[in-house]
């Protein structure tokens, strides 16, 4: 599945960096979501983005910074990690809020 | 709110042999059923899905799911388990076209077969 792209695939960082997180997708969708996949916990629904507008924000600590410049590409800035935010982070589009996900290969990230 | 229940954290099938995941779902609507597949490294493929009609659908992969409304279940099912097919299993929840809705996912079940 190449519709929905994630860079970088794993990414390691102390507690002081600053990084960001990409997600692409190539199938004309509006909608854009990041979720976090935790071991041992179901998927957790991050952000949620329609035509560029954030439309969720589940509660996400403030060192977590979504950015969505348009339709197709969407970020997810990180800073002042802590150890728990270790986990796989999945992008996925759909073609309006609430419909068909499709998801990237998601983005491994490894705070230490 | 919605919610999702895998009971099945683990389970171990011989290849060849039949496979049932169990999921049940809390919701307070006609829900719409997903079950996702995930392999090691990668991220979520979907496998099925329903929204309406018939309760017995059809997906990729050979996998097929009943949703049974009295139950609040939606299994997968595949009548014969290939090696290949040893991943995590999601079944989500969600209601489309509507924006304070979201899916929500179970646990997953981890799918290991054995030769």
């Amino acid at each position: 599945e190449t519709g929905v792209t994630q860079t970088p695939r794993h990414l390691v960082m102390g507690m002081t960096n600053k990084k960001s997180l990409k997600c692409e997708q190539h199938l004309g969708h509006n909608a854009m979501y990041w979720y976090k996949q935790s071991a041992k916990k179901p998927l957790e629904l991050m952000f949620v983005y329609n035509f560029k507008e954030q439309t969720e924000n589940n509660s996400v600590p403030s060192r977590f910074s979504p950015e969505c410049p348009n339709s197709s590409h969407l970020f997810l800035h990180l800073h002042t990690l802590q150890p728990e935010d270790s986990a796989l982070y999945l992008c996925a589009s759909s073609q309006d809020t609430g419909g068909l996900q499709y998801f990237g290969p998601g983005t491994r990230l490894t705070v230490l | 709110a919605q919610s999702v229940t895998q009971p099945d954290i683990h389970i171990t099938v011989s290849e060849g042999a039949s496979l049932e995941l169990r999921c049940n779902y809390s919701y307070g609507a006609t829900p719409y059923l997903f079950w996702y597949v995930q392999s090691p490294g990668q991220g979520l493929q979907l496998l099925l899905k329903y929204f309406s009609g018939d309760t017995l659908v059809q997906g990729i992969k050979g996998f097929e799911a009943e949703f049974k409304r009295s139950q609040s279940s939606f299994n997968l099912r595949k009548p014969s388990v290939h090696w290949s097919d040893a991943a995590e299993y999601f079944c989500a929840v969600g209601a489309l076209y509507n924006a304070g809705n979201m899916l929500t996912f179970g646990g997953g079940t981890r799918l290991m077969v054995k030769p």
